[in-house]
């Protein structure tokens, strides 16, 4: 399996600009969360799905931030306008938390907004 | 808020002594999980533990979950430079659809 797959890997834009991250889960799961981690906040959860449906957004910064999962194996997290606080690394994370609960993160897409 | 908080946040040792990390939960925790992460990576699932009081071992590294199911610690024997990172506890509350509370971290630095 090649575990979770993310993209890009590195990601310098300009303050204003749409960034869009990518992430495929590893096939089978039926789980997906999105995290942000930086040296000040540690790991926060942003949002995660199960079954592709959004279950808890509540950690998602602002309306700057979206995020979608169209089926099973992918999923996007949208920032637009783009600001410099949101610079840190995004990890994707998937699991199976029917059978067990642990989660195989991705490694990360790493954010710089200047 | 914070739910689950763990301690310390940064611990040097020298090579061959022994580290430990804490982990405490505002609340009843269906089960504790333990993530490894080394610079420059991602968190790496290390162990699960489900059952009040259970302790599980791994080569050098002890995990336990309180009996209360609400703390939980890592022990390393003999630290050695291969165990930099930062360690994060995370807990499973039930009916939250595997969502994980994970805490803070603790970061490691081993001098040789």
């Amino acid at each position: 399996d090649a575990g979770v797959i993310q993209s890009p890997r590195h990601e310098v834009t300009e303050m204003g600009q749409e960034v869009t991250l990518r992430c495929k889960p590893i096939s089978g799961h039926n789980s997906l969360f999105w995290y942000r981690q930086t040296m000040m906040r540690g790991l926060e959860l942003l949002i995660y799905f199960n079954n592709n449906v959004p279950i808890d957004d509540s950690g998602m910064p602002e309306d700057r931030f979206s995020a979608k999962m169209p089926n099973a194996s992918f999923s996007t997290l949208k920032i637009q306008p783009s600001e410099p606080r949101d610079s840190a690394v995004y990890f994707c994370a998937s699991s199976y938390f029917t059978a067990s609960y642990e989660q195989y993160f991705g490694p990360g897409t790493r954010l710089t907004v200047t | 808020g914070q739910q689950v908080m763990q301690i310390p946040q940064y611990q040097h040792v020298q090579e061959g002594e022994d580290f430990t990390t804490y982990c405490n939960s505002s609340t009843t925790l269906s089960n504790i999980q333990w993530y490894k992460q080394r610079p420059g990576g991602h968190p790496v699932f290390l162990i699960q533990l489900v059952k009040s009081g259970e302790v599980k071992k791994q080569k050098r590294l002890t995990f336990q979950f309180g009996e209360a199911k609400k703390n939980s610690s890592l022990h390393i024997t003999a630290t050695q430079t291969t165990d930099v990172g930062t360690y994060f506890c995370a807990g499973y509350r039930g009916s939250t659809l595997g969502r994980l509370y994970f805490g803070r971290g603790t970061q490691l630095t081993v001098w040789p």
